[in-house]
């Protein structure tokens, strides 16, 4: 089976802009879940979809949203970028939510906002 | 919030060593406990993980012991080689759908 996929997997934006990430899951994962990883904060939750709909939110501000399609692909939107986003951000994909479920992460796409 | 805490930041050990890697968690809800590895530049890699009703899990040379009493969780890497080189992160799940906290990593390094 092929793994979790992430495109693009490198990004430079400039502050102010927007950006849209895509993370398409292992072939009969319906659940993916987002994490930002930065030097400082470490691997932090951002969201998770089910089903095409949020089950989970992370402490991120309004300006980072997402949503996942029927064939379970998720795209992750961050608007008015700031240079604090600059991070690599993975997606994990799992047959479903909830601690029975192994996570299994994307490569990552590495974003820098200049 | 759950909060997960690891330690130590950074292991240096000599190949065949034994490395040991020590999370506490603060819910006590949480009943998911996975570990990842992570190389440079690749993405986390989940090696193990363990349930709150088993209190130890081995895979070759790879353990994780769980005390839910204490709220803390341990990796235990035996005959370490240079190639388990990477950094470590533990994660607590479970109480919140697939949601994982995760702990601030430790930088394993394997001298030859």
């Amino acid at each position: 089976k092929a793994g979790v996929t992430q495109t693009p997997r490198y990004l430079i934006k400039t502050r102010g802009q927007q950006v849209t990430l895509s993370c398409s899951p292992i072939s009969g994962h319906r659940s993916v879940s987002w994490y930002q990883q930065t030097p400082g904060q470490g691997l932090q939750f951002l969201f998770e979809y089910f089903s095409e709909t949020q089950r989970n939110k992370g402490n991120f501000p309004g300006r980072f949203s997402g949503r996942q399609f029927s064939n379970s692909r998720s795209e992750m939107n961050v608007s008015t970028l700031e240079l604090g986003d600059s991070a690599l951000y993975l997606c994990a994909s799992s047959l479903a939510p909830g601690p029975s479920y192994e996570q299994y992460f994307g490569p990552g796409t590495r974003l820098t906002v200049t | 919030g759950e909060n997960v805490e690891q330690h130590p930041s950074t292991l240096s050990v000599q190949e065949g060593d034994s490395a040991v890697i020590k999370c506490t968690y603060s819910d006590s809800a949480s009943n998911y406990f996975p570990w990842y590895k992570q190389e440079l530049g690749k993405r986390p890699q989940l090696i193990i993980d363990i349930r709150s009703n088993v209190g130890e899990k081995k895979d070759q040379r790879i353990a994780v012991t769980l005390n839910k009493t204490a709220k803390h969780f341990s990796l235990h890497i035996t005959e370490t080689q240079p190639e388990d080189s990477a950094v470590y992160f533990c994660a607590a799940g479970g109480t919140s759908y697939g949601k994982l906290t995760f702990g601030q990593g430790t930088i394993l390094t394997v001298h030859p």
